[in-house]
C-alpha cells in the first residue's frame, strides 16, 4: 500500500493555529476511525499525540486536536508554541489488517 | 511503568543474520500487538509489520513481508525482528511500539550494515 500524503511542510507563528492533512483512500482512511498522530522531535522516538482520529492520550496537551472527513484526516495545533516545532505522522488501519504511515509534515514555528 | 527496551545498537556486514529484541515491562504483554517501524536516516516511518503475543497472529507490510520475520516469546515478554541476509539497505533506525495505535515506543535500535 502507498504511504498517506501530507505536506512536507506547515510553518505558524507563535500563538497561531495549523493544520496538517493526511490524504488516503477508501481503503484506509476513509475505511475505518483508526487515524493516529505522532510527533517527532530530532534524535528522539516519535510520540503518540492523537488515537482513533480524535482522541487525546493521558498527558497530551489539548491544543493538539484530530478530525477526519472522507478520505482525509487532520492535525490542528492552536496556540503554537517553539516546543511544537517537530515532525508529524499520520498513521491508519487499512484494509489489509495491516497499517500505514503518512509522508511526514515538518512544523516550523516562525 | 509501562515501557519498552529494545536492545542495543549493531553493526554488520551484508550477508550477516541478525535478530534485534523489544522487552515490554509494566502490562499484559500478551494482551497488546507490538508493530516494528522503521526509519532510515533522514526519511519518514515506515509501517514494517506487527505481531499480538497473545497467539503470535503476524501481519506484514507488503513492503517487508519475505525481507523480515517478526516473532515474540511471551515466556520473557520479548518481541523480535530478524533478518537472515542483511542489505546495506537494511541501515536504519527501527522502533518497536505497542498496539495498533502505537501508544508506547521503545527508544530505537540503530543497525547499520556495511562492508
Amino acid at each position: 500500500q502507498s504511504a498517506l500524503t501530507q505536506p512536507a511542510s506547515v510553518s505558524g507563528s507563535p500563538g497561531q493555529s495549523i493544520t496538517i492533512s493526511c490524504t488516503g483512500t477508501s481503503s484506509d482512511v476513509g475505511g475505518y476511525n483508526y487515524v493516529s498522530w505522532y510527533q517527532q522531535h530530532p534524535g528522539k522516538a516519535p510520540k503518540l499525540m492523537i488515537y482513533d482520529v480524535s482522541n487525546r492520550p493521558s498527558g497530551v496537551s489539548n491544543r493538539f486536536s484530530g478530525s477526519k472527513s472522507g478520505n482525509t484526516a487532520s492535525l490542528t495545533i492552536s496556540g503554537l508554541q517553539a516546543e511544537d516545532e517537530a515532525d508529524y505522522y499520520c498513521s491508519s488501519y487499512t484494509s489489509s489488517s495491516t497499517g500505514v504511515f503518512g509522508t511526514g509534515t515538518k512544523v516550523t514555528v516562525l | 511503568e509501562v515501557q519498552l527496551v529494545q536492545s542495543g545498537a549493531e553493526v554488520k556486514k551484508p550477508g550477516e543474520s541478525l535478530k534485534i529484541s523489544c522487552k515490554g515491562s509494566g502490562y499484559s504483554f500478551t494482551s497488546y500487538w507490538i508493530g516494528w517501524v522503521r526509519q532510515m536516516p533522514g526519511k519518514g516511518l515506515e509501517w514494517m509489520g506487527i505481531i499480538y503475543p497473545g497467539d503470535s497472529d503476524t501481519r506484514y507490510s507488503p513492503s517487508f513481508q519475505g525481507q523480515v520475520t517478526i516473532s515474540a516469546d511471551k515466556s520473557i515478554s520479548t518481541a523480535y525482528l530478524q533478518w537472515s541476509s542483511l542489505k546495506a539497505s537494511d541501515t536504519a533506525m527501527y522502533y518497536c511500539a505497542r498496539h495498533f495505535s502505537f501508544d508506547i515506543w521503545g527508544q530505537g535500535t540503530m543497525v547499520t550494515v556495511s562492508s
